[in-house]
This record gives structure tokens, C-alpha cells and sequence, in this order.
């Protein structure tokens, strides 16, 4: 039972336009939203949050919309870099819960 | 000064085996976890420590046996080893704010 889901496994973006990774959830307890970037051989690296209580957080290039109604969010960059190619995790926690649910990825690519 | 670290990158080895990948972060948190990414790429939690204490066990077989010796520290030692246990581990740490700070993954290859 995959509790979040990202559906799309790869994007390809041109370099400079809007990247979006859309992501879904199932749990309605989910009160905390975040995206995680991963490059080969590397750890997950933290890269923006939401809490249930928003609904858009913005930091830099990087904009997390969060639709509680239709349980979906999405990460939005723009514009998009060489250095964005990458796998984009999103994952969502409860309060108390002290544990992290992920998505499957999405690989993305920026094409120069 | 790496935040996390994780010890050895890559793991090769028998099925039958037992092996033991040690983790330690520096940032002072109080939680750390084990994460296991498998061959589909889903990054599931498999323990999880806050100070020393065990708080989350995602049934996991008895054959993995995390051990927190102080809360800068959380190794993984693995007993009997099987094929299906290939898988890149992670550990991470976080503090309150629910983000988590990840290591840079073990590869883990039982042949």
C-alpha cells in the first residue's frame, strides 16, 4: 500500500523553462510535505517543505504547492538548470510520527 | 565535516554472511534512522533511534539488528545474509523539524 505516489518515473525539461514534479498522497493524517533531491551515488538532500497549514512555500527557484482537497502537491522550478538533472523524492510525515513515507522518485533532466 | 557519514560505501559479499554498516552524524540530533532503498527504488524506513531508544521496528526480519552505543551513532549489523537483502542502506539523522539528514548510502551486493 504505497501511501505517496509519484506516477511520473522521468521528465525531460528544456534548460531555462518551468520543471514540475507532481506528487500524490493516500494518508489524510499527512501534515508535513517535502521534496528531497538525490544525484547518483549521493544521499537524499533536503530541499523544501510545506506544512498542511499552506499552501505554497517558495525558496529561490524552488515552489511547493500543496492541494490538500485533492491530496496532491507538486514542486515547480524555474527556471530550470543543468545542475536540477536529478532524482526528485517527495515524502510526508504525521505529527509524532518521527518517520518519513517516500515516493518512488522522478528522475529529471535538463536539456541544454 | 561531513554530516552524516556512513562506513563502508559499498558492501560486497556471500549469502550467509553476517555484516555491519556503522553510521555517525555530527549534528548534534537527537533521532537517527536506517532506511533501505530496494531494486524498485522505494526508500522505506526500517528503524528508527531517538537518544539510544528504539522507537520505530517497520517489521523487519530479526536477522537486522540495529545498535545505538550513544545518539552520534547507529550501526546495522545484518546476520545470515540473503540474496534479497541487496539494497542501498541509508542512515539518517534529524531534530525536531522532521527533515531528515541523509548519509550517502551502502551498497550492498550479496552474491
Amino acid at each position: 500500500d504505497q501511501q505517496v505516489k509519484q506516477n511520473s518515473p522521468s521528465l525531460s525539461v528544456q534548460e531555462g523553462r518551468i520543471s514540475i514534479l507532481n506528487c500524490d498522497y493516500t494518508n489524510s493524517m499527512f501534515d508535513y510535505f517535502l521534496w528531497y533531491k538525490k544525484y547518483p551515488a549521493e544521499g537524499p538532500t533536503f530541499l523544501i517543505s510545506i506544512s498542511s497549514i499552506k499552501d505554497k512555500n517558495e525558496d529561490g527557484r524552488f515552489t511547493v504547492f500543496l492541494n490538500k482537497s485533492a491530496k496532491h502537491l507538486s514542486l515547480h522550478i524555474v527556471p530550470s538548470q543543468p545542475g536540477d538533472s536529478a532524482v526528485y523524492f517527495c515524502a510526508a510525515s504525521t505529527v509524532g510520527a518521527q518517520k518519513l513515507v517516500f515516493g518512488q522518485g522522478t528522475r529529471l533532466t535538463i536539456n541544454p | 565535516d561531513t554530516a552524516v557519514s556512513q562506513t563502508p560505501k559499498y558492501l560486497v559479499t556471500q549469502m550467509g554472511n553476517d555484516k555491519s554498516i556503522k553510521c555517525e552524524q555530527n549534528l548534534g540530533h537527537d533521532t537517527m534512522y536506517w532506511y533501505k532503498q530496494d531494486s524498485k527504488k522505494f526508500l522505506k524506513i526500517m528503524f528508527s533511534y531517538n537518544n539510544k531508544e528504539l522507537i520505530i521496528n517497520e517489521t523487519v526480519p530479526n536477522r537486522f539488528s540495529p545498535k545505538s552505543p550513544d545518539k552520534a551513532h547507529l550501526n546495522l549489523h545484518i546476520n545470515s545474509l540473503e540474496l534479497g537483502d541487496s539494497a542501498v542502506y541509508f542512515c539518517a539523522s534529524s531534530q525536531g523539524d522532521r527533515a531528515l539528514f541523509f548519509g550517502s548510502g551502502t551498497q550492498l551486493s550479496v552474491l
